[in-house]
């Protein structure tokens, strides 16, 4: 099945500073990808997908870059502020398979004011 | 419809005993999902509806876990006998049918079990 690795587990950044969290996926037939913002006691939250005929969406401060070839996507977050601190989840879903996802381990991502 | 409902929010149960978890889907959606989720980590399939049909299981489902969407509604996961190990974060979710523009595949905030 898929595998999907997430770095780094922890990030700590200055408000207003950029942030950025990398995936790679194993199986070259994943072709959604989602990203989830957790808050602590609170459930997952799609905050932006690509979908792998782009290589790149964006939405406001977010953006998602997707390189199939070398099978790994990024999450861009531009002018952080306090209320970006959560854990962030990316996920793959095979082709054929669009009833399940593949989580990786989560980013805690930590924005000083 | 407010989005997915999850009942109860929190779970304390002792070791051995029965416990029964409801998911209340967005009632357009008619694909259905149940998750686990430990500390610090992603959540990870378990198993999936589509309508009243159960189609997919995870290895992870051992065969204390049952689930079941009996109308195509709602969905119950129950555990039996549980075990110390159980102890984590059940998400559910639910989505329409891909590749629907609205695919909309969106997370319950989860019962926390914890077995003493």
């Amino acid at each position: 099945g898929e595998n999907v690795e997430q770095h780094p587990s922890t990030l700590s950044v200055q408000e207003g500073d950029s942030a950025v969290i990398k995936c790679t996926y194993s199986d070259s037939a994943s072709n959604y990808f989602p990203w989830y913002k957790q808050e602590l006691g609170k459930r997952p939250q799609l905050i932006i997908d690509i979908r792998s005929n782009v290589g790149e969406k964006k939405d406001q401060r977010i953006a998602v870059t997707l390189n199939k070839t070398a099978k790994h996507f990024s999450l861009h977050i531009t002018e952080t502020q306090p209320e970006d601190s959560a854990v962030y989840f990316c996920a793959a879903t095979p082709a054929d398979n669009f009833n399940k996802f593949y989580f990786g381990s989560g980013t805690k991502l930590n924005v000083k004011p | 419809d407010t989005g997915v409902s999850q009942d109860p929010r929190h779970k304390i149960t002792k070791r051995g005993q029965n416990v029964t978890f409801r998911c209340d889907p967005i009632s357009e959606h008619n694909r259905l999902y149940w998750y686990r989720q430990t500390l610090g980590q992603g959540p990870e399939f378990l198993t999936y509806f589509q309508n009243e049909a159960q189609l997919e299981k995870s290895r992870l489902l051992s065969d204390r876990f049952s689930a079941e969407r009996p109308k195509g509604s709602f969905s119950t996961l129950e555990i039996q006998r549980t075990e110390q190990g159980d102890s984590a974060m059940y998400l559910c979710a639910s989505s329409l049918d891909w590749p629907n523009p609205r695919y909309g595949y969106t997370f319950g905030s989860g019962t926390r079990l914890t077995v003493v």
